[in-house]
């Protein structure tokens, strides 16, 4: 079976602080993995795959498989960044996309 | 392209009643599927489709049905409304199976009472 662990549920960090939003997975095959983000009153979209090594809006992640982790980070947050963030995982036979719980994210000024 | 459209965007149901949540998709996607989103629970998979005839439950599927009669539709339908099915619906498409970006419709927002 397939698991994604957000542990945080929200997190609040000040403009210019660095972020950190974490991600761990279960999986017993090669992982293909995704953080997905939902700003206000809009529709969930895609934010980075780890498979294409982007950085995007300045996030980035980096897939750990010895930690099994996938946490996303971004040096300097702007208030531009609050939203609800979510870690998903793509396998399985007929390769599911599971998603973690989401956290919270918010940039104060 | 329009992309993943749902309709309605919000409803309200009686315990009982049966409805149908629409979802169409304009990118020739074969993958197809429907979520839920509840507060603290984030997106839970109900059912998916990987092409036109081909449906499979997810991680939630009581309570609901789906069909893929055409590459482009793939209604989900509440059989019979329970107040535990009070949450917002996704659905999302995507052209295959690896690494490719799953696009989400703006959702449905049920209510049932």
């Amino acid at each position: 079976a397939q698991r994604v662990t957000q542990p945080e549920k929200l997190l609040s960090v000040f403009k210019g602080a660095p972020v950190e939003l974490k991600c761990n997975y279960s999986y017993s095959g090669s992982p293909e993995l995704f953080w997905y983000v939902q700003y206000s009153r809009q529709r969930l979209q895609l934010l980075l795959r780890h498979i294409s090594r982007e950085s995007i809006k300045g996030f980035t992640a980096d897939l750990n498989k010895g930690e099994t982790s996938f946490h996303l980070k971004k040096p300097f947050a702007q208030e531009e960044d609050s939203a609800m963030y979510y870690c998903a995982l793509l396998g399985g036979s007929n390769y599911k996309l599971t998603f973690g719980k989401g956290t919270l994210l918010t940039v104060n000024p | 392209n329009a992309g993943v459209t749902q309709t309605p965007k919000f409803q309200v149901l009686k315990t009982g009643q049966s409805m149908t949540l629409q979802c169409a998709q304009d990118m020739n996607h074969e993958y197809m599927s429907w979520y839920r989103q509840d507060p603290g629970m984030g997106l839970r998979l109900i059912h998916y489709s990987v092409g036109a005839g081909i449906t499979d439950q997810g991680e939630v599927p009581n309570g609901y049905n789906v069909s893929r009669s055409t590459t482009e539709d793939f209604p989900l339908r509440l059989l019979s409304a329970a107040p535990s099915q009070t949450s917002v619906y996704f659905c999302a498409s995507s052209y295959g199976y690896r690494s490719t970006e799953a696009f989400f419709g703006q959702g449905t927002r049920l209510t049932v009472v």
